[in-house]
């Protein structure tokens, strides 16, 4: 079964609204947890990494204050679009990690902007 | 910075034949992890197969199989006898450490029935 839990899976929501996107691992603790995008047909591109109570750590380009993360346990990492527009709108994964163990991804988000 | 190359942007295999997908990697690492992820149209990421580039031995999955050449750095993925649902997009992975994982630009495999 599933050991990191997304969701939701597929969200619709108008432009300008705020969408929270949860990231839950299951059966253990996760560390870091790490945010992807994916646009159709491409890669997965990290966005930011998480560990538990500090402050996410951003790549380059991604906006800190559009798509803000919170790491407040070790097994809940959410991010949250703010104030989304359609370019927005793309498929999220989160991924969960802990020593020791495989790197475990949850099943993505698709988000639409309208 | 680590850069992970596929350079075959889509394959095709004949069902029950072996189709070997590349990638290769740039890194100034010695220890690090290597990946290989499959993305179905569901969109899930399945780990295939992952090998730990201390280990000499190529690691194997059933009818998944690397080629793992560390000083070239490169890291092929060997589908033997495919299947139709071996359909998928086909991501190589890096990682060091506790660090984020570094995916290629992926590959899409077809098989023919």
């Amino acid at each position: 079964g599933a050991v990191v839990s997304q969701h939701p899976s597929w969200v619709i929501c108008k432009s300008g609204t705020s969408v929270k996107i949860e990231c839950r691992s299951l059966d253990f603790q996760a560390t870091t947890m790490f945010w992807y995008r994916q646009f159709p047909k491409q890669s997965l591109m990290l966005m930011a990494t998480s560990n538990e109570g500090s402050k996410a750590t951003y790549e380059q380009g991604v906006e800190k204050d559009k798509f803000l993360i919170n790491h407040a346990s070790l097994t809940l990492s959410t991010l949250t679009v703010t104030s989304a527009h359609p370019e927005d709108s793309s498929f999220y994964i989160c991924s969960a990690y802990t020593p020791d163990q495989p790197q475990h991804f949850g099943d993505g988000t698709r988000l639409s902007i309208l | 910075a680590q850069t992970v190359t596929q350079s075959q942007p889509e394959m095709s295999v004949q069902e029950a034949e072996t189709v070997t997908l590349s990638c290769t990697y740039d890194t100034s690492e010695s220890d690090y992890y290597l990946f290989w992820y499959k993305q179905p149209p569901s969109r899930q990421m399945i780990l295939v197969i992952r090998q730990e580039a201390y280990k000499q031995q190529n690691a194997t999955e059933n009818r998944f199989s690397v080629n793992f050449q560390k000083a070239a750095k490169s890291f092929s993925l060997k589908i033997s006898d495919s299947q139709l649902g071996d359909a998928a997009m086909y991501f190589c992975a890096y990682r060091r450490g506790n660090n984020d994982m570094r995916f290629g630009a992926g590959t899409r495999l077809t098989v023919k029935p």
